[in-house]
């Protein structure tokens, strides 16, 4: 049964750091590619960053280039998210999410709950 | 970046009834789009890959179609637990976005 599990979310202050894992079971977890997409309250998904099976190609979207970090242990089965100079804005829950091909996500997890507040 | 840009962001409807849902993209994404379906509390499911491919596991009666840059989910026969947000998104290229949401509302 696959399963996909997020942590290390909680309230931060603005410019603080948290680094979310992601905990993958029951697939061959290095024969595919990650993703991180996120909520905010009351928002719409927003896709945050790729890694692709290997780790070698990575892509983030603009706002938080520079700033967050993607990687990934194949031999651990799991997927990180360091995430510095946290800004109001990043407050959302955080879902891991992977697929064999571009195609859709297939497995999610149930996402973690980041707050950025003063 | 594509833009998704998704209708109706809500819908009324009542079990049994058909609902369609739609996706436009700014420019041609060809087929690259799914469709998911997210509840409260839950980790969103994927309905729809390659925009015309039900994903294993998923009921006959979500139905997608389209190519290029317009798009639909359809709901054949809306039954109680389909009640949820729908999203689309494109995957032709980063940054992946995603549809503004349809949320599906018992009438």
């Amino acid at each position: 049964q696959v399963q996909m599990v997020e942590s290390g979310g909680g309230l931060v202050k603005p410019g603080g750091s948290l680094r979310l894992s992601c905990a993958a079971s029951g697939f061959t977890f290095s024969d595919y590619y990650m993703s991180w997409i996120r909520r905010a309250p009351g928002k719409g998904l927003e896709w945050v960053s790729y890694i692709g099976s290997s780790g070698r190609n990575i892509y983030y979207r603009d706002s938080v280039k520079g700033r967050f970090t993607i990687s990934r242990d194949n031999a651990k089965n799991s997927l990180y998210l360091q995430m510095n100079s946290l800004r109001v804005e990043d407050t959302a829950v955080y879902y891991c999410a992977s697929a064999r091909t571009a195609a859709g996500l297939r497995y999610w997890g149930q996402g973690t709950l980041v707050t950025v507040s003063s | 970046d594509i833009q998704m840009t998704q209708s109706p962001s809500s819908v009324s409807a009542s079990v049994g009834d058909r609902v369609i849902i739609t996706c436009r993209a700014s420019q041609s994404i060809t087929s690259w789009l799914a469709w998911y379906q997210l509840k409260p509390g839950r980790a969103p499911k994927l309905l729809i890959h390659a925009a015309i491919n039900l994903q294993s596991g998923v009921p006959s009666r979500f139905r997608g179609s389209g190519s290029g840059t317009d798009f639909t989910l359809t709901i054949s026969s809306l039954q109680p637990e389909d009640f949820a947000t729908y999203f689309c998104q494109q995957s032709s290229s980063f940054p992946w976005t995603f549809g503004q949401g349809t949320k599906v509302e018992i009438k």
